[in-house]
């Protein structure tokens, strides 16, 4: 799986926008980029993925820039319910088994 | 809709005991199956998947097996427990069609060895 780059921790007002960047230069042209959350003493959660199109679902909206190098993923209205490791992931969607390899991801703190 | 069952939620054992943590998959069938191991403030690593009954693949070597009896089930086994092998154990599974794309886990069972 090609590597990510995410920051360690951000912290975000409730009711904000949070922004949480994540840098694949290194993406091949098959490559998704996937995005997952942990909340604490949880298993992890799927959020959103995309090709190079911006894709926006219920939970969230990414954001890929047009070489494909680094995306954003946008909570639209953070609480703090959404504090948790955000994880940024790219890999092919392909049959078989679609290991998922985790990095550190980024911990967002939502704060009142 | 597909449902992921992992137990238990929470164990201690010895040093030395063995271990056995089931997750049952409902509602799909042929999933692929994982088992991630989360040690304490560290991150997700893949221990084993499975893409059919039998059929187990090993990311790293370690102290842990794991089986595939029945379709959607997943077993992580071990013989004896080290100090190391703490931690918190996910199961999760995703479908072997393409444009299915997403992993869904269990809720983890946390696993202190003393």
């Amino acid at each position: 799986d090609a590597k990510t780059t995410q920051p360690t921790s951000m912290d975000c007002a409730e009711g904000r926008a949070a922004n949480l960047p994540c840098n694949h230069s290194t993406i091949s042209g098959n490559e998704y980029v996937y995005w997952y959350r942990q909340i604490h003493s949880q298993g992890p959660q799927y959020i959103i993925h995309g090709l190079k199109n911006n894709e926006t679902n219920e939970m969230a909206s990414l954001i890929i820039t047009e070489d494909r190098k680094s995306s954003t993923l946008i909570l639209p209205h953070a609480t703090l319910r959404d504090t948790a490791v955000y994880y940024c992931i790219v890999r092919p969607l392909i049959q078989g088994a679609q290991k998922l390899v985790f990095g550190q991801g980024t911990r967002l703190t939502i704060n009142p | 809709s597909q449902t992921i069952h992992q137990w238990p939620a929470t164990l201690v054992q010895p040093v030395g005991s063995p271990l056995s943590l089931e997750c049952t998959v409902e509602g799909t069938s042929n999933p692929n199956l994982y088992w991630y191991r989360q040690a304490a403030g560290r991150g997700l690593q893949l221990l084993f998947y499975s893409v059919g009954i039998g059929q187990i693949s090993s990311e790293v070597p370690q102290n842990l097996s794991a089986s595939r009896p029945q379709d959607r089930q997943f077993i992580l086994s071990s013989k004896k427990l080290l100090l190391s092998d703490s931690g918190f154990y996910l199961c999760a599974w995703s479908s072997i069609h393409v444009e299915n794309y997403g992993y869904t886990f269990g809720s983890g069972t946390r696993l202190t060895v003393v």
